[in-house]
């Protein structure tokens, strides 16, 4: 699977946008970018994937850069709740089945 | 569905014992993973099952290590002998294999493990 990097951590304020950037230079064209989130003491939790197109679902969007080497997890107000660990993988699909590698992830804290 | 289900949640035990770490997995799904999350190397996948059948146990640490799935709902990883260096957050998941699954992996609570 094809290294991603991410910063160590970020700041947010409570009900404005956060952003979380992901580079992922080396992705081929068959990798999938996965975003999860681990909340302290929980396991990861899914929140969101996409190959090339942008992705939204309840929880987040996902932006995706045309050249696809790298992408943004958008949460549009975030929340207390939000505070987690936030971790973006690219994996491939159609190669069979792929196992998710995890980084160290982004440390986004929440405050009021 | 209840999710992934781990127990225990807590384990404290002394070095040498034997510790068995237990998994059900969510009902239908035919991928099984273990991982191991500490402080200093983050979360470590240490084996997967599909199907039952261990696929890849290069993450497995040592022989101490053991792992099996007797059937599709029910895993367990076993350390034996226990050592203080064990110590962690064992996280248990499991997965659909078709295609690319709307939901990834769905992780249990993880069971924290003491070995003092």
């Amino acid at each position: 699977d094809a290294k991603t990097t991410q910063p160590p951590s970020m700041d947010c304020a409570e009900g404005r946008a956060a952003n979380l950037p992901c580079n992922h230079s080396t992705i081929s064209g068959n990798e999938y970018v996965y975003w999860y989130r681990q909340i302290h003491s929980q396991g990861p939790q899914y929140i969101i994937h996409g190959l090339k197109n942008n992705e939204t679902n309840e929880m987040a969007s996902l932006i995706i850069t045309e050249d696809r080497k790298s992408s943004t997890l958008i949460l549009p107000h975030a929340t207390l709740r939000d505070t987690a660990v936030y971790y973006c993988i690219v994996r491939a699909m159609n190669t069979g089945f792929q196992k998710l590698v995890f980084g160290t992830g982004t440390r986004l804290l929440v405050s009021p | 569905d209840a999710g992934v289900i781990q127990s225990p949640r807590h384990e404290v035990t002394e070095m040498g014992q034997e510790v068995t770490l237990r998994c059900k997995p969510i009902s239908g799904h035919d991928y099984l993973f273990w991982y191991r999350q500490t402080m200093m190397r983050g979360l470590e996948l240490l084996i997967y099952f599909n199907n039952n059948v261990p696929i890849d146990d290069s993450g497995m640490p040592e022989d101490r290590f053991s792992a099996k799935m007797p059937n599709a709902s029910f895993s367990t990883l076993k350390i034996q002998p226990s050592e203080p260096r064990d110590s962690a957050v064992y996280f248990c998941a499991s997965s659909l294999s078709s295609g690319v699954s709307a939901y990834g992996y769905t992780f249990g609570s993880g069971t924290r493990l003491t070995v003092v």
